[in-house]
């Protein structure tokens, strides 16, 4: 079993929509968790993290953490073409661990 | 700008040279972190260093691998006698240093190697 798993997509949606991104985790011990968003030839740049359960909203972001299921989600509301690119998900098992572990990635295009 | 830079952006080189790449952090970041990225694939951790001390090496980072932080500022990875499968995308990351338990990275450009 992966550490982290993403469907990599395509994930398809029309401008406007609710683009839903999700990723599950393996280990337990987890305790943080990011999105970031790549686009193709770039690096990697933080949108969102968290640490709780619950809901996470920043603008038309928001993260959900379930740690009971190892579940984490990304929603994009209003999505817009700008917002195509490759979502990765990274988890953190705290402590004195610092290092991310990445999923593969899901590939979201937004159509206009 | 005062995000992560790295230098230099892109490398070829051929097999069996030797390669250095350079990081600067964020600045006041006293965590440091290189990951390798091939296509397709999520960023692999290489290695961490809290100021000058390197905490954690990946069993990625063979012999051929060293890094370092000399002064707790810059780092260097170096890869020695590259081989193909040495190309990759090799990404440098900092966070800063405070209590959090969300240790946040943020992405340098990253360095593009290709060995023929």
């Amino acid at each position: 079993q992966k550490e982290v798993e993403q469907n990599s997509g395509p994930l398809s949606v029309p401008e406007g929509a609710i683009a839903s991104l999700n990723c599950t985790y393996s280990d337990r011990g987890s305790q943080s968790f990011f999105w970031y968003r790549q686009y193709s030839g770039k690096s990697p740049e933080l949108i969102m993290f968290i640490y709780s359960n619950g809901d996470k909203e920043d603008g038309r972001f928001t993260a959900q953490l379930n740690k009971a299921s190892q579940y984490v989600s990304l929603l994009i509301r209003d999505s817009q073409p700008s917002d195509s690119a490759t979502y990765l998900c990274a988890v953190n098992r705290g402590g004195s661990n610092y290092k991310l572990t990445f999923g593969k990635g899901t590939l979201l295009t937004v159509n206009p | 700008d005062t995000g992560v830079s790295q230098n230099p952006r892109h490398k070829i080189t051929k097999r069996g040279q030797n390669v250095t790449f350079r990081c600067d952090p964020i600045s006041e970041h006293n965590r440091l972190y290189w990951y390798r990225q091939t296509l397709g694939q999520g960023p692999e951790f290489l290695t961490y260093f809290q100021n000058e001390a390197q905490l954690e090496k990946s069993r990625l980072l063979s012999d051929r691998f060293s890094a370092e932080r000399p002064k707790g500022s810059f780092s260097t990875l170096e890869i020695q006698r590259t081989e193909q499968g040495d190309s990759a995308m090799y990404l440098c990351a900092s966070s800063p240093p405070r209590d959090s338990p969300a240790y946040e990275q943020y992405f340098g450009p990253g360095t593009r190697l290709t060995v023929t």
